[in-house]
């Protein structure tokens, strides 16, 4: 099945630093990913996605690029702050009656004031 | 709007009790239903999904078994915990059909811990 591989397992940045979280998967059949972010005592939330006909989706201050060829994908985020400290999770699922998602194994990022 | 409700927010049960988790979605009908396990440390594990009134899908075997009683309700449930049970379980939802059933809409959860 689907394998999701996230990196770093952890990022520790001061505010106003730029991230990036890389994330790689293994099921050429994947065409959906979005990324999901977990703050402290919140729930799980959407953030950014992209399909695999993309190469490139940006919102504010996040950016998600995408490679078919090397199934890869990474956020980047500009200009932290102290409430982007979360943990962020990549997700790949397949096209049609898929309901089994898989994620990564999240990135936890804190950013110091 | 779309609400999501889990119950309890947390349990304390003994090892060998039963557990019952519930999860009600208001303000949609006919939603794909999700059971989700986090471990400390953040990973999730997909337990069990639902597209339907009594037909749910099991992902992996954990000792637990799920329901889905109502079109708006999603019960985890097992008749005897485990230690490896203890965590945090996560319900979600997504819309049937289209483009938007891609993206699951998530509860605050319920934290276990089983002593």
């Amino acid at each position: 099945g689907e394998q999701v591989e996230q990196l770093p397992s952890s990022l520790i940045v001061q505010e106003g630093a730029s991230v990036l979280i890389n994330c790689s998967y293994t099921d050429s059949a994947s065409v959906y990913f979005p990324w999901y972010k977990q703050e402290p005592g919140k729930r799980l939330q959407f953030i950014i996605d992209i399909r695999s006909n993309m190469e490139r989706k940006q919102n504010q201050r996040l950016t998600l690029l995408f490679d078919k060829k090397t199934k890869h994908l990474s956020l980047h985020i500009t200009a932290t702050q102290p409430g982007d400290s979360a943990i962020y999770f990549c997700s790949a699922r397949t096209s049609g009656g898929n309901y089994k998602p898989t994620f990564g194994k999240g990135t936890s990022l804190v950013v110091h004031p | 709007a779309q609400t999501i409700h889990q119950w309890p927010v947390a349990e304390i049960k003994a090892v060998g009790s039963p557990l019952s988790l519930g999860c009600t979605i208001k303000g949609k009908s006919s939603p794909n239903l999700y059971w989700y396990w986090q471990a400390t440390g953040g990973t999730l594990q997909q337990l069990f999904y639902s597209i339907t009134v009594g037909q749910v899908e099991s992902v992996v075997q954990l000792n637990l078994s799920a329901s889905r009683p109502k079109d708006d309700q999603f019960i985890l449930s097992t008749e005897k915990l485990l230690l490896s049970h203890s965590g945090f379980y996560l319900c979600a939802w997504s819309y049937w059909g289209g483009a938007d059933q891609n993206t699951l809409y998530f509860g605050a959860g319920t934290r276990l811990s089983v002593l």
